[in-house]
This record gives C-alpha cells, sequence and structure tokens, in this order.
C-alpha cells in the first residue's frame, strides 16, 4: 500500500539545538500532519498543512515549531530551539482528501533531547 | 477538550479467540471515527472506519458505533497471532485532525 517515509528514524540533540525532521508523503496525497507521541501515551494532533499553509495546530504546536514544504519536496517539522519536552517519537502522515480521509502514517522519528 | 477513552489497556486472547476493544468518546458532534493498528516500530495503520449507527463488517473485523451512548468498539473474529499489535480508536468531528485513545495492546498467544 502507499507509504510514507520518515527521515531519520532517530535524531539526538542538545537542549537549544535546531532539528528538522522530514517526511516523504505519499505521492499523489496534498494533505499532511505531524502528530506527536510520547512514550506510553496517547499520540496527539500538532498541525496540518494544505496548499503551503498551515490550517489546523493545536496547542501543542509551540511558537518553536514550524513547518513547510519548499517545492513539493520533504514536508519538514523545525523544532527551534528544542526542550527537553520535545523528546518523543513524531508522526508524519498524509491524506489525499481533508474531512474524514483516511491518514497514511510513516514509521516515526524518535527525538531525543539531552 | 475533546477525549477518547479506551478500554482494556491491555488484552490477551488465545489463537482462535475473539478480541473485543471499546471506545467512549466525549463529543456528541463527533462524526467518523476509525480504528488504526500499530506494529511495534511501524507508525498506525487504519484498519477501517465507521460512521452510521450499527455494525460495519471487514473480514474477521466487526466494528459497532452508537452514537447516542457515545461508544464505538471492534471486534476481531478468530484472532491471529500476527493481530498482536497496539489498536488505537481515532474520532474526527469535521476538522481534519484526528483524536486518539490512548491504546488497547493486544497479545493473541499460540
Amino acid at each position: 500500500g502507499p507509504k510514507v517515509l520518515q527521515i531519520p528514524s532517530h535524531q539526538i540533540i542538545d537542549m537549544g539545538q535546531m532539528v528538522t525532521l522530514n517526511c516523504d508523503p505519499v505521492s499523489n496525497h496534498l494533505y499532511f500532519y505531524w502528530y506527536k507521541q510520547i512514550l506510553g501515551q496517547q499520540m496527539e494532533f500538532l498541525v496540518n498543512f494544505y496548499n503551503g499553509k498551515v490550517m489546523e495546530k493545536s496547542k501543542l504546536f509551540k511558537d518553536q515549531f514550524s513547518v513547510e514544504r519548499p517545492d513539493g519536496s520533504y514536508f519538514t517539522l523545525k523544532i527551534q530551539p528544542t526542550a527537553l519536552e520535545d523528546s518523543a517519537v513524531y508522526f508524519c502522515a498524509s491524506s489525499r482528501q481533508g474531512n474524514y480521509a483516511e491518514q497514511f502514517f510513516g514509521p516515526g522519528t524518535r527525538l531525543t533531547v539531552l | 477538550q475533546q477525549k477518547v477513552q479506551q478500554s482494556p489497556e491491555s488484552l490477551i486472547v488465545p489463537e482462535g479467540g475473539m478480541a473485543s476493544l471499546n471506545c467512549t468518546f466525549s463529543d456528541r458532534n463527533s462524526q467518523y471515527f476509525w480504528w488504526y493498528r500499530q506494529h511495534s516500530g511501524e507508525g498506525p495503520k487504519a484498519l477501517m472506519s465507521i460512521f452510521s449507527n450499527g455494525d460495519k463488517k471487514e473480514g474477521r473485523f466487526t466494528a459497532h458505533l452508537n452514537k447516542a451512548s457515545l461508544y464505538v468498539s471492534l471486534h476481531i473474529k478468530d484472532s491471529q497471532p500476527s493481530d498482536s499489535a497496539l489498536y488505537f480508536c481515532a474520532e474526527s468531528s469535521g476538522s481534519w485532525q484526528l483524536i486518539f485513545g490512548s491504546g488497547t495492546q493486544l497479545t493473541v498467544m499460540p
């Protein structure tokens, strides 16, 4: 089936550094999402992105977070600067349509902030 | 804030048995519900969706929705060891985000 790829699978960085998480969505999908999952807790929505714009974001999507998809390449989540509480697994997802459409998830990037 | 509560947290069933997973949600405006399955080291993958009251069957999987009771469930018939995974229910109430439950860890014993 359709696959979403995420790079890297694991990233370890020092607090205060910048990190960029990369997502390669399904090729004909137009809607993109980031979710955050802290170990042992449920997955929580961060942001969705369509037509070059953030459409919705949650309170977890702090000012230090940004997303973009320059020229149809990777869909990225940038955190600058990172904080200890940003340690989590970040899942990217994409869908062909918006409301009620199936979201296809990548395998996640485990971010560890020291 | 919308909440989705899942039970049980973990479930062990014998191979060939029936697994029943439950979710309750808080928003009466919730429209659409999903069941996702996540194997270790992978992202969640959609199993099925349901938006009408009643049962929806896809192979060995049956979802049940009762909007009046704010309740959705998943039943897995003839459970297989390959069904062992983390199962999430998720709801969508018209926005693009999914609200996930906390998950049920299912183990099917050979």
